[in-house]
Order: C-alpha cells, then structure tokens, then sequence
C-alpha cells in the first residue's frame, strides 16, 4: 500500500540552481496537490491539478511550476531556487467529491533546504 | 489573510487527561472542516471531520464541536494518551477539494 510516494526526501541546492520533485499516488484519484509547511504557517497550498490534464494556482505558486504527467504523477519544479524556497513539501491526492466524505492523502514530505 | 487560524501553537496535557484543541475561521462558505494530525518526518493524516451542517462528530476518543454562529471548531481527546503527541492541523474547505489549513498546535501528552 504505497499510497503517495514522492522523491526525494532530502534535498539542498544552491541559489539558483533547478530541480524537480517527483510525486505520484497509486489510489486511482483525480485530483493532486503540492503543499508547502513552514513553521508558524501551516501548510499553503502551491499548485493543484482538479484531473489529468488541468494545473491551478494554489496560495503560493511564485517560483514554482507543475507538470500533470498523468492521471498518477504530479510533479513540481523550482526553476531557479531561492532560500525562502526552504521548506518541507508534501504531495497529496484525493478522490474528486464534495459531500463524499473524501479526504487528501498525503506523502511523507520531502525536505528541501536552499543554500 | 489567515481564514483558518489555531491561535495556541502549543498545548500540554497529563496522559488520561481531556485535550482541547481550538480552530477559528472567518469565510462563512466554508462547509467541510477536517482535523489532521503530524507526526515528527511523516505526512499529514486524516483524523476527523464534521460537515457544516452538523455540530458534533464522534470516532472513539476523538470528537469534532462545530460552533458555526461563532465560526469556532474544536477537537475534544479523551482520554489522551502519550501515543496522541503531535502536531494537530485544523483546515476548512469549500465547495470542492481545496483544503485551507491553519497553523498547527503540537500537543504534548506527558505520561
């Protein structure tokens, strides 16, 4: 029972340099998610994609780019990473429902930390 | 613009205690509140949730109080246990699957 893997879990880049956070879920859901925690915030929602084939911009999207690759990978890229990028990210997925009861599903967090 | 807010960035509870974990928000369309819980290097997971048009929700030692005239929630463990500390998150969503999430409480359950 994977549920949502992404990778990788660590990662420390230099100012400016790109990469990419892979994710993807294996509960055949719709809609996937890349959140961002840091302390005293919460978790902030950067970009979602609703089903295959459609990204949105979440609260803090600036810096950022997704990639919808199919209906199980979702992935998240930092073209030119600054410090105030230095977060954990988790990836999540749901079923598409509103009263259904359902619920976001996340990963286990990748940590990234911008030098 | 905060909507959904846990005003108390700590709590303390002796094991066989009650925990109250407090939640306010302020965007009156949302309609769906959920309570997640983190461990330490681990992802958010599901906990509880109550719909708007509902003012209790209960699953074993966890119970959910919607006070919707005064935009309140909280979350009631009873008894905790030291298994129980974590951080707890309180998030809202409206029509569809966008969550908003507050700042998180980390509970501490001293046995």
């Amino acid at each position: 029972n994977a549920g949502v893997t992404q990778t990788p879990k660590f990662q420390v880049l230099k100012t400016g340099q790109s990469m990419t956070l892979q994710c993807a879920q294996d509960m055949n859901h719709n809609s996937m998610y890349w959140y961002r925690q840091d302390p005293g915030m919460g978790l902030r929602l950067i970009y979602y994609s609703a089903s295959e084939g459609t990204t949105d911009k979440g609260e803090v999207p600036n810096g950022y780019n997704v990639s919808r690759l199919n209906k199980r990978e979702f992935s998240l890229r930092l073209e030119s990473a600054a410090p105030s990028q230095t977060s954990v990210y988790f990836c999540a997925s749901s079923e598409v429902g509103v009263y259904s009861g359902n619920t976001i599903y996340f990963g286990e967090g990748s940590w990234l930390t911008v030098v | 613009d905060q909507q959904v807010k846990q005003n108390s960035p700590s709590l303390s509870v002796q094991e066989g205690r009650i925990s109250i974990l407090n939640c306010d928000y302020t965007n009156s369309m949302f309609d769906y509140f959920l309570w997640y819980k983190k461990y330490p290097a681990e992802g958010p997971t599901f906990l509880i949730s109550i719909s708007s048009i509902k003012d209790k929700n209960e699953d074993g030692r966890f119970t959910v109080f919607l006070n919707k005239s005064a935009k309140h929630l909280s979350l009631h463990i009873v008894p905790s246990q030291p298994g129980d500390s974590a951080v707890y998150f309180c998030a809202a969503k409206k029509y569809g699957n966008k969550l908003v999430f507050g700042a998180g409480t980390i509970l501490r359950v001293k046995s």
